[in-house]
C-alpha cells in the first residue's frame, strides 16, 4: 500500500508563475490536508478537503491560493502570482475519516523555491 | 497566533539515557494529541497520540503524558538511540484542525 505521494518534490518558479502541487492520498483515504512550513517554523494548516469538497479552508491565504481534490485524480493546491514569501515546503496529509482522534499519514512534501 | 508551543528547539541526550520532549497548549478545546518525527527531506511520520481522557500512553520505548490542567504534555523516550535524532513535533485537535508546534531537534549522541 503505497503511502500519500506528493508530486513535484521540488519546485523552482519565477515571481509572478503559477505553482501546482500534487498530492495523491493513502489508498482508501478520502480525508486530505495540506500544510504549509515556513523556515524555523512549525507546519501550518492550509485547507482540509474531501472528495469534491473544502471542509475547511481557514488556513488559506485569500488570494493566490487554491486547492480541490476532485472525485478522480489527486488534490491540487494552486498558487497564482508567486511570490518570494511562498517559498517553503508544502505537505499534505490524509486519513481515512476526519482528523477526530485519527492519524494522518504525511507524504514527504514539495519544496517551492520562488526565485 | 501559536496555539502549540515547543518551547526548546533542541535537545541532546547521550544515547540509553531518557529524552524528555516538552509541549505547551493554550486552547482548552484540544482533546486529542500527537506526536510526529521528522528526518530531514521527509513528511512528518506518526508516533504516538493520547486523548483527553487519559493521562498517560505507553508504546514501547515511546510514552506520552498529558498533564491537561497545565495544558502541558511531554514525550519521553527510553532508552534513547541515535537513530532517534529527529526533529518532533506535537500537535492538537479539536476539531477538522491539527495545530503543529515549531518542532525540537533532538539529537542522541553515541
Amino acid at each position: 500500500n503505497a503511502g500519500v505521494m506528493q508530486n513535484p518534490r521540488h519546485l523552482v518558479r519565477r515571481r509572478g508563475q503559477e505553482a501546482r502541487l500534487r498530492c495523491s492520498p493513502m489508498k482508501g483515504h478520502s480525508h486530505v490536508y495540506w500544510y504549509r512550513q515556513l523556515p524555523e517554523e512549525g507546519l501550518k494548516f492550509m485547507v482540509y478537503l474531501q472528495k469534491e469538497n473544502i471542509i475547511d479552508e481557514s488556513g488559506m491565504p485569500k488570494e493566490r491560493f487554491s486547492a480541490e481534490f476532485p472525485k478522480e485524480g489527486p488534490s491540487i493546491l494552486r498558487i497564482q502570482q508567486v511570490v518570494r514569501g511562498d517559498s517553503a515546503a508544502y505537505f499534505c496529509a490524509s486519513s481515512v475519516l476526519d482528523s477526530s482522534y485519527n492519524e494522518q499519514f504525511f507524504g514527504p512534501g514539495t519544496r517551492l523555491t520562488v526565485l | 497566533d501559536q496555539q502549540v508551543k515547543q518551547n526548546s528547539p533542541s535537545l541532546s541526550v547521550q544515547e540509553g539515557r531518557i529524552s524528555i520532549l516538552n509541549c505547551d497548549y493554550t486552547n482548552s478545546m484540544f482533546d486529542y494529541f500527537l506526536w510526529y518525527k521528522k528526518y530531514p527531506a521527509e513528511g512528518p511520520t506518526f508516533l504516538i497520540s493520547i486523548s483527553s481522557i487519559k493521562d498517560k500512553n505507553e508504546d514501547g520505548r515511546f510514552t506520552v503524558f498529558l498533564n491537561k490542567s497545565a495544558k502541558h504534555l511531554s514525550l519521553h523516550i527510553v532508552p534513547s538511540q541515535p537513530g532517534d535524532s529527529a526533529v518532533y513535533f506535537c500537535a492538537a485537535s479539536g476539531g477538522n484542525q491539527f495545530y503543529f508546534g515549531t518542532g525540537t531537534s533532538l539529537t542522541v549522541i553515541p
